[in-house]
């Protein structure tokens, strides 16, 4: 199974500070770059996402950065808030009839006040 | 609620019992995805189904998993003969036509937290 691997399993930032996660994957059959947004004890929700052929896409304080030539992309939050403390996903779906979405191992964000 | 049904949200069961867990997906929406987190962990998929069809089922157990989408009513999971392992949170997701696998959009449930004693 095509892998997508992403750091820090767990990260703290200070209110107003940058929170930036990290992901890699290895199948460059990936077309979309999506990061979900998941709350203690709710389902994961779309936050963010990317196309390949873009290098940066932003939206109010989250941005996307992707490399297509390293094989890597990065969720950067500005300004951090509290509300914005939860398990961040990042994800590849495959270019295929039959494709599934692989998600990356998240990374538990907590934004100190 | 338009959105993702899962019930039910907590499910208790002692080893060796049957599991079910049931999932509408939203409105106008006929691929449902399942997939299983476990405490501390991240997403991972376990079947791909459309109405009647299993399209790809690579991320399931062979055995006491089973998943099934029928023409009429809610998909479900069913874990037969649970053991401890099997306690986790089970997600589905639906996703428009084709469009979700293209656009990486899934629109998830809630959950169901399956504990096994």
């Amino acid at each position: 199974q095509q892998q997508v691997k992403q750091s820090p399993q767990s990260l703290i930032v200070q209110k107003g500070g940058i929170s930036i996660i990290n992901c890699a994957y290895e199948n460059t059959a990936f077309d979309y770059f999506p990061w979900y947004q998941q709350f203690p004890g709710k389902g994961p929700a779309l936050l963010i996402a990317i196309r390949p052929d873009v290098s940066e896409k932003k939206e109010g304080r989250f941005t996307i950065s992707f490399n297509k030539s390293a094989k890597q992309f990065s969720l950067h939050i500005m300004d951090s808030q509290p509300g914005d403390s939860a398990t961040y996903f990042c994800a590849a779906p495959r270019r295929s009839s039959a494709s599934k979405i692989i998600f990356g191992s998240g990374t538990r964000l907590s934004i100190r006040p | 609620n338009a959105g993702v049904m899962q019930n039910p949200r907590h499910l208790v069961r002692r080893r060796g019992q049957e599991a079910r867990l049931r999932c509408s997906p939203m409105k106008g929406h006929s691929h449902v995805y399942w997939y299983r987190q476990l405490p501390e962990e991240g997403l991972k998929f376990m079947v791909y189904l459309q109405k009647e069809n299993i399209i790809d089922e690579s991320g399931m157990p062979k055995e006491r998993f089973s998943a099934e989408f029928p023409k009429e009513g809610p998909s479900i999971l069913r874990i037969q003969q649970v053991v401890r392992g099997d306690s986790a949170a089970y997600f589905c997701a639906s996703s428009p036509s084709t469009s979700g696998l293209q656009s990486g959009e899934l629109f998830f449930g809630e959950g169901s937290r399956l504990t096994v004693l």
